[in-house]
């Protein structure tokens, strides 16, 4: 079935560095891929999505590319903020259901 | 994007206890999802709410631990029947919109004693 695979452990990092979160997929068919974040306390927000193959999803900073040919989605910020640190969560599907991934922390340390 | 609240937005509940969580959509809807996510883990569905019909499972959840009712396309609600330490989590619905986008409620959050 389609699943989606995120890389282990947390991730620290000082403010302004760079950020990546990979995320890999198996899927049969096209299905759109979403990048959601928790922030402390809070429910899943859409950060992105990208519904075919090369769209680049962005949003406040945040970009991913559907990769077709590698099966990836990874989430890259060029400056992270301390208010950026949150759970990452990379996820596959569409109207009928989401497959997520593990997720991942982000704290980003002043 | 359709805003979501859940009521409540928290509860401490005994063992053995039943809790009806609640979802309200600010505009109508086809497809409404109820997720659990355990502590430090990542959501899993439980079942999809479907308006005037009985809702459809996941593989490991049932209906007389999970009943679900969706009386109309803005509106549903999850109870978590008998309940034990094991069904401590955050329990989140979802609607979609658009294009086969979900977005999310803010989240009940449960914790049984």
């Amino acid at each position: 079935g389609d699943s989606v695979t995120q890389m282990e452990g947390p991730v620290t990092l000082s403010e302004e560095a760079f950020l990546t979160i990979n995320c890999t997929y198996t899927a049969t068919g096209y299905p759109s891929l979403f990048w959601y974040v928790q922030y402390p306390g809070e429910g899943l927000q859409l950060l992105l999505k990208a519904t075919k193959a090369d769209d680049k999803g962005s949003n406040k900073g945040f970009e991913a590319t559907y990769r077709k040919e590698t099966t990836s989605f990874h989430l890259e910020k060029g400056s992270v903020q301390v208010s950026d640190s949150a759970v990452y969560f990379c996820a596959l599907g569409g109207n009928n259901r989401l497959a997520f991934g593990k997720g991942n922390q982000v704290v980003v340390i002043p | 994007s359709a805003v979501i609240s859940q009521k409540p937005s928290r509860d401490i509940c005994q063992r053995g206890t039943s809790l009806t969580i609640q979802c309200q959509v600010d505009s109508q809807v086809t497809m409404m999802f109820w997720y659990r996510q355990q502590p430090g883990q990542s959501l899993t569905l439980i079942a999809t709410a479907n308006q005037g019909s009985e809702a459809t499972y996941e593989s490991g959840f049932v209906i007389d631990k999970f009943p679900i009712s969706r009386p109309n396309l803005t509106f549903s609600t999850l109870t978590v029947s008998n309940m034990s330490p094991e069904d401590s989590s955050i329990y989140l619905c979802s609607v979609t919109q658009g294009m086969k986008t979900q977005y999310f409620g803010p989240g009940t959050r449960l914790l049984v004693l």
